[in-house]
């Protein structure tokens, strides 16, 4: 079936170091892949997308990238600061599926000052 | 420009009980998805609504329902409340009607209790 999922649930790293997050997906026919940032007490916060046609979409900061071939989405973000410290989801979307999103479980990001 | 809102921030329940989330979406948005978030997980969707009318549902009973309003805001009931219903229940706006991904964004969410 379809699922979003990831790799590590929590990542840890040193301020201004650069932070990696990964994610996997099993659904071919995925058309958008979102990444969102949710703080403590917050709702998600959209910080970028990439459509399925594409490998690779750099934003401020962060830098999207999808590998089809074996069905794995990751996240860079460059000179991680602390107030990039929250849980990271990604998403997807099914063609056709007129946008409602299927989200995995996360991963906390804590940046160590 | 007003991001999108929720009321109430908090609410607590008991089972049994009915309850009504409210949202606003994100000026000039037409498009409402409900999303429930359970501790430690990532959002499910639980249904979308646009012109008025439910275009998508998740996975969820019947218990469920929703409404959108001319002015594009949009209520999520929710009936016979059970314990495992308590969650974080997220509304996102989003533009346009068409088959096509468009960004969506989050209000804070409303917690919802139910003991």
């Amino acid at each position: 079936g379809e699922s979003v999922g990831l790799h590590l649930p929590t990542l840890s790293v040193q301020e201004g170091d650069n932070s990696i997050i990964n994610c996997a997906y099993s659904n071919s026919a995925s058309d958008y892949f979102i990444w969102y940032k949710q703080e403590s007490g917050k709702g998600p916060q959209f910080i970028i997308d990439i459509r399925s046609n594409m490998d690779k979409r750099q934003g401020q900061r962060v830098t999207v990238l999808l590998n089809k071939t074996v069905k794995h989405l990751s996240l860079q973000i460059a000179a991680t600061q602390p107030g990039d410290s929250a849980v990271y989801f990604c998403a997807e979307t099914l063609g056709g599926s007129q946008g409602n999103l299927i989200f995995g479980k996360g991963t906390k990001l804590s940046v160590k000052p | 420009d007003a991001g999108v809102t929720q009321s109430p921030t908090h609410l607590i329940k008991t089972r049994g009980q009915q309850v009504t989330l409210r949202c606003s979406p994100k000026s000039g948005h037409d498009t409402v998805s409900w999303y429930q978030q359970a501790l430690g997980q990532g959002p499910q969707f639980i249904f979308q609504y646009y012109e008025e009318e439910e275009r998508q549902r998740g996975n969820f009973p019947d218990r469920f329902s929703g409404h959108q309003f001319p002015n594009y805001s949009s209520e999520l009931n929710v009936n016979a409340l059970l314990l495992g219903d308590s969650a974080l229940y997220l509304c996102a706006s989003s533009l346009g009607g068409g088959g096509a991904w468009k960004t969506q964004y989050f209000g804070p969410g409303t917690r919802l209790l139910v003991l």
